[in-house]
């Protein structure tokens, strides 16, 4: 069965701080996608990225950065020089490739990110 | 395009009664998914449809029904609630390219059973 970790329940940093939230996961297959969403207050889902097992590239985009480490099952999203608009829940999700393409998705529980002033 | 719509957005129910949460989407996806989300839960699946007619049970399905008579519906129903089903319910679609896609979220029904 798959499984994603984020270890981190709540994290608190000024405006202008960099940040980085932990994503673990565990899965027995070879072929799986990795997810990022964050969920600002007003409490919709935003599609952030997507990476699949085969791509072990760093992705940067604008202040947002993702690192994944096959070695360590980790796929850690960090922010940098972080804004009050960052504060939300960011969730990390798995996915596994099985046949017939179904992406049922297995999120964490969550980070609650919370930028200050 | 609309994306994913939810009908309602808030709800409150006693206990025992029923009702169904409706949702739409205008992007042609094949794919549908119920979720809930609760308190340091995260999100759970709870149905999902890979197809028109076709439905599957997720990790949490006890208690609810799900149907897809139509691509572009995927509904919800609680035919007795109860206050454990007290949660932000979220339905999402996709669009397979390639094997996996990323889901599309609608904005969440917030369901109160007392």
């Amino acid at each position: 069965a798959q499984k994603v970790t984020q270890a981190q329940t709540e994290i608190s940093v000024v405006e202008k701080e960099d940040v980085t939230l932990d994503c673990v996961y565990e899965t027995r297959d070879t072929t799986y996608y990795l997810f990022w969403y964050k969920q600002p207050p007003s409490g919709e889902l935003v599609f952030l990225i997507r990476r699949n097992s085969f791509d072990e590239q760093n992705e940067i985009s604008g202040r947002y950065s993702w690192n994944f480490q096959k070695s360590t099952s980790s796929f850690n999203f960090t922010i940098t020089a972080s804004q009050v608009v960052d504060s939300a829940v960011y969730f990390c999700a798995l996915s596994e490739a099985l046949t017939g393409a179904n992406s049922k998705l297995t999120f964490g529980k969550g980070i609650t990110l919370s930028v200050r002033p | 395009n609309a994306g994913v719509t939810q009908t309602p957005k808030f709800r409150v129910l006693k206990t025992g009664q029923s009702m169904t949460l409706l949702c739409a989407q205008d992007m042609n996806h094949e794919y549908m998914y119920w979720y809930r989300q609760d308190p340091g839960m995260g999100l759970r699946l709870i149905h999902y449809s890979v197809g028109e007619g076709t439905t599957a049970k997720g990790e949490v399905p006890d208690g609810y029904n799900v149907s897809r008579l139509k691509k572009q519906n995927f509904l919800l129903g609680l035919e007795s609630a109860a206050p454990s089903q007290t949660s932000v319910y979220f339905c999402a679609s996709s669009y397979p390219r390639g094997l996996v896609d990323e889901q599309f979220f609608g904005p969440g029904t917030r369901l109160t059973v007392l």
